[in-house]
């Protein structure tokens, strides 16, 4: 079974930090990978999508990157905002047409 | 495009009732959809997977006759929480995937109160 790790699990940093957030996973046979962000209380927003082919993927300030024969995917925030708080997830796609999703990181960015 | 949505996005219900929660695949077809639910300061976990027409599967632990999935139409599943429990509070989130998507879309959620 695909296990999904998250590390750290809680992260502080100034407004301004670049930063970066982690995902490992057990099985590297996998279909995709997305991160998404979810505020509290709140459901989730589809942030990147990495297909199994792909090895990053941007958007704005985001940048994911996704090693399948390691089985690590990052998160790269530049120039981090207040508004960036959340707790960010990392949800692997497989085959098996079924998502397995690691337990987060709680990033708090201080004005 | 691609969204989904959930009603209702909060519900408090007596134990011993029954809550039904819709999740809606507004301007796709959803082929499949998947419901998970969420404990406060944990991961997602996957309840079951149903599609259109068919039965729907439960991931191991889960009670198929306390959580009652319908997908009867492309657009629409719902989920029953019959008998419902304190233990059954909780958020529900809905995903879908259609035909010609990438990935998975997910409704905006339900916290389900139970007193």
């Amino acid at each position: 079974k695909q296990e999904v790790t998250q590390i750290p699990a809680a992260l502080s940093v100034p407004e301004g930090e670049n930063l970066v957030l982690n995902c490992s996973f057990t099985d590297s046979a996998i279909y995709n990978l997305q991160w998404f962000r979810q505020d509290p209380g709140k459901g989730l927003t589809s942030l990147l999508l990495i297909q199994s082919s792909q090895r990053e993927q941007t958007s704005g300030r985001l940048n994911a990157s996704l090693d399948k024969s390691s089985g690590r995917s990052t998160l790269y925030i530049a120039a981090s905002q207040p508004g960036d708080s959340a707790t960010y997830l990392c949800a692997v796609g497989s085959t098996g047409n079924q998502f397995y999703f690691g337990t987060g990181t709680s990033l708090t960015v201080i004005p | 495009g691609a969204v989904v949505s959930q009603h209702p996005s909060r519900v408090i219900c007596k134990s011993g009732t029954s809550v039904k929660i819709e999740c809606r695949s507004l301007d796709f077809q959803a082929t499949t959809m998947f419901w998970y639910r969420q404990f406060p300061k944990q991961s997602l976990m996957l309840m079951a997977t149903s599609n259109e027409g068919s039965k729907a599967t439960y991931e191991q632990g889960v009670e198929k006759d306390k959580f009652l999935i319908n997908h009867a139409s492309l657009t629409l599943s719902t989920l029953t929480v019959t008998s419902a429990h304190p233990e059954d509070s909780s958020f529900y989130i809905c995903s879908a995937r259609g035909p010609g998507l990438n990935g998975e879309y997910f409704g905006p959620g339900t916290r389900l109160t139970v007193t």
